[in-house]
């Protein structure tokens, strides 16, 4: 079963104005989430990351917002750039343990048109 | 800035041939991570390991295996490469608890 959702597998924008990228997650234990930016031919590149005591991340143009109750999580990116466009990767983890294992979605294919 | 460096970029190889995929850290991270990522699949863990000769088994670890000799290297090893195992691979380290895992660029296997 999966636990971390990507249910939109793309989304395409306008250049300037705003991304907004989704994930939904089932597993109440994660308490650290990330997203990652991916090109093709290359590996994922993190992009930010938001712990549960938080409900928002900012770094420069992009945002994280967390929902605990709705286990929902959202990156929004503004002003989008065509060099944006890439598979965006949601990704989980349970940090109790010391685990360090990401659980991650299938992706989100952005397209950020000029 | 963290750097992970996969040894090949592409690698083309037959069936029944066994296959070493190597990676190196140099950030003096504990843990590393072994991930293929297919169409449709996102990216799926295989192996990783804490520590030095530590590793354990991710999510789908069948017919592959790894090693850990050295803090800084990670290798999978595919034991007799099979035609579904045609992937791209992707090596990760990260320093510690709720820190990012850091890719390298991935090596696109083709299994013939």
């Amino acid at each position: 079963d999966q636990q971390v959702k990507q249910n939109s597998p793309s989304l395409s924008v306008q250049e300037g104005r705003i991304s907004i990228l989704n994930c939904d997650y089932t597993n109440s234990m994660f308490d650290y989430f990330l997203w990652y930016k991916k090109y093709p031919a290359e590996g994922p590149t993190f992009l930010i990351s938001i712990s549960s005591i938080k409900d928002k991340n900012e770094d420069g143009r992009f945002t994280v917002f967390l929902n605990k109750s709705a286990k929902h999580l959202s990156l929004h990116i503004v002003p989008s750039q065509p060099g944006d466009s890439a598979v965006y990767f949601c990704a989980a983890s349970a940090g109790q343990g010391g685990s360090e294992k990401l659980v991650f979605g299938k992706g989100t294919k952005l397209t950020v048109n000029p | 800035d963290v750097k992970v460096t996969q040894s090949s970029r592409y690698l083309v190889k037959r069936t029944g041939e066994k296959v070493f995929l190597e990676c190196v850290q140099d950030m003096d991270h504990e843990n590393m991570f072994w991930y293929r990522q297919d169409p449709g699949l996102g990216l799926r863990l295989i192996y990783f390991s804490y520590d030095v000769k530590m590793k354990e088994k991710g999510d789908i670890p069948e017919g592959y295996s790894v090693s850990r000799e050295k803090k800084e290297r990670f290798s999978l090893i595919l034991e007799s490469a099979s035609t579904n195992q045609t992937s791209m691979y992707l090596c990760a380290s990260s320093g510690g608890q709720n820190q990012p895992q850091h890719f390298g660029d991935g090596t696109r296997l083709s299994i013939l």
